[in-house]
């Protein structure tokens, strides 16, 4: 089967670095995205892996590694507006390109 | 501004009704997408369209049924075939429809209370 396995909750202080991990079993992996969703709103696009290593943006940093099947993402000081559910997505060839989920992270942030 | 709109954002229906939610996109994407969000899980797949006129079915149709007549629109109807319709639905689009970074563009959400 296809799965993807993300812890169901960190917890971190603001102003701190926080890493959320992400392994995935899919039969045809094609690329690995990260979505962040605050309560009650929509998910929004953080980044995109298909290649291993790191890829940066700003605060945000994911990573990749296709022959562990396992991924994060990395953020850093931390603010408390990054309190939200950060979901990691695999972009999956043998269904046709689309994403399967993870069930979501959700990032508490102390002050 | 460009983006997707969804409506009604709360909606509530009895027993044996069905339900249309609306969702329209001015960003001239190709594909779009319906997905179901129940709490603590993640987004599951409906259905989607990579064009007008053309549709495919997720991992959990049933109960559901969609239309694509313009580009811009993609209506979800949840029937009383659908055992527990009580979740948050999002709508989505993309420019692409198979391959591409995988960013899909969401709209606020559709909560649906069956009561």
């Amino acid at each position: 089967g296809q799965s993807l396995e993300q812890p169901s909750e960190v917890t971190a202080v603001e102003g701190a670095i926080v890493q959320i991990n992400c392994t995935y079993q899919t039969s045809g992996f094609y690329g690995l995205s990260w979505y962040q969703q605050h309560d009650g709103g929509a998910p929004t696009f953080l980044s995109y892996n298909a290649l291993d290593g790191l890829e940066e943006t700003g605060r945000f940093s994911s990573f990749l590694s296709r022959s562990d099947s396992y991924g994060y993402l990395l953020l850093q000081e931390l603010q408390m507006k990054d309190s939200a559910s950060y979901f990691c997505a695999v972009r999956d060839l043998d269904s046709n390109y689309q994403l399967i989920w993870g069930a979501g992270t959700k990032l508490i942030i102390k002050p | 501004d460009g983006g997707i709109t969804q409506s009604p954002k709360y909606l509530f229906r009895k027993e044996g009704q069905n339900v249309t939610l609306s969702c329209e996109q001015n960003l001239n994407h190709d594909a779009m997408y319906w997905y179901r969000q129940d709490p603590g899980q993640g987004l599951r797949l409906i259905y989607y369209s990579q064009i007008v006129n053309d549709f495919q079915k997720g991992d959990i149709a049933e109960g559901y049924s969609v239309s694509r007549e313009k580009k811009e629109s993609f209506p979800l109807t949840v029937t009383s075939a659908q055992k527990n319709p009580t979740a948050f639905y999002l709508c989505a689009s993309s420019p692409t429809g198979e391959i591409g970074t995988g960013e899909l563009f969401f709209g606020e959400g559709s909560r649906l209370t069956v009561l």
